[in-house]
């Protein structure tokens, strides 16, 4: 079955860096986009940003500039997400979803969700 | 950035009654080729979310049909004809039109 599986849980240092993967199984891995979202202790969702695999073109909220990076190998169809210069209010669960975009733009939403990796930041 | 207002943000229900959640953008999530890019998910507790609706008023696969959304420009609307014990979660909704995309604030269902 189509799934994305997560790496485990992490705590950082502030200051540190995080690096998240995303594993894709039971679909072609270049066909979708995969996009990043965070959600801190009793918040709601942020989005963070997508990339596309197939071609690793990427895009990331204006808030994560210059801090976030997105990667992809598509030798093991994972997908990777890296935050740097952790702060405390980095501290979430991260998830990445997969987005398939038909003819047109038409955009049939984040279908599949991985599990979510717990980061932590604290000294 | 699109701001997305819900409401209502807490949203009690007696199993087997209907319930309906709004969305407001503050921009047209209108698209030029005559798509609205809006969708809604539904987070239940402890667990990742899940899609529900995607543009607006398409049902992803394995939703049940008594979930449907409508709506278009800047007013959505997400609908459940007839609420069960499983349907207790937050509510997002998403605009994907533009980036950032941006989710509303989330509605609590719960069951009265």
């Amino acid at each position: 079955q189509v799934q994305l599986v997560q790496s485990g849980a992490e705590v950082k240092k502030p200051g540190a860096s995080v690096k998240v993967s995303c594993k894709a199984s039971g679909y072609t891995f270049t066909d979708c986009y995969i996009h990043w979202v965070r959600q801190a202790p009793g918040q709601g969702l942020e989005w963070m940003g997508w990339i596309n695999p197939n071609t690793g073109g990427t895009n990331y909220a204006q808030m994560f500039q210059g801090r976030l990076t997105m990667a992809r190998d598509t030798s093991i169809s994972t997908a990777y997400m890296e935050l740097a210069s952790l702060r405390s209010d980095d501290t979430a669960v991260y998830y990445c979803a997969k987005v398939l975009l038909g003819p047109s733009y038409y955009n049939y939403g984040m279908d599949v969700w991985g599990q979510g990796t717990t980061v932590t930041v604290s000294s | 950035d699109i701001v997305m207002t819900q409401s209502p943000l807490s949203l009690p229900v007696t199993p087997g009654e209907p319930a309906s959640i709004s969305c407001r953008s503050s921009q047209s999530l209108l698209h030029s080729y005559g798509y609205n890019y809006l969708d809604w998910y539904l987070q239940k507790p402890g667990k990742s979310p899940q899609l529900l609706i995607y543009m607006a008023s398409g049902r992803a696969s394995g939703v049940p049909d008594r979930f449907s959304g409508s709506g278009s420009g800047t007013d959505f609307t997400l609908k459940i004809s007839r609420v069960e014990a499983e349907d207790v979660g937050i509510y997002y909704c998403m605009q994907a039109l533009q980036a950032p995309n941006t989710f509303g604030q989330g509605t609590k269902l719960e069951i009265k």
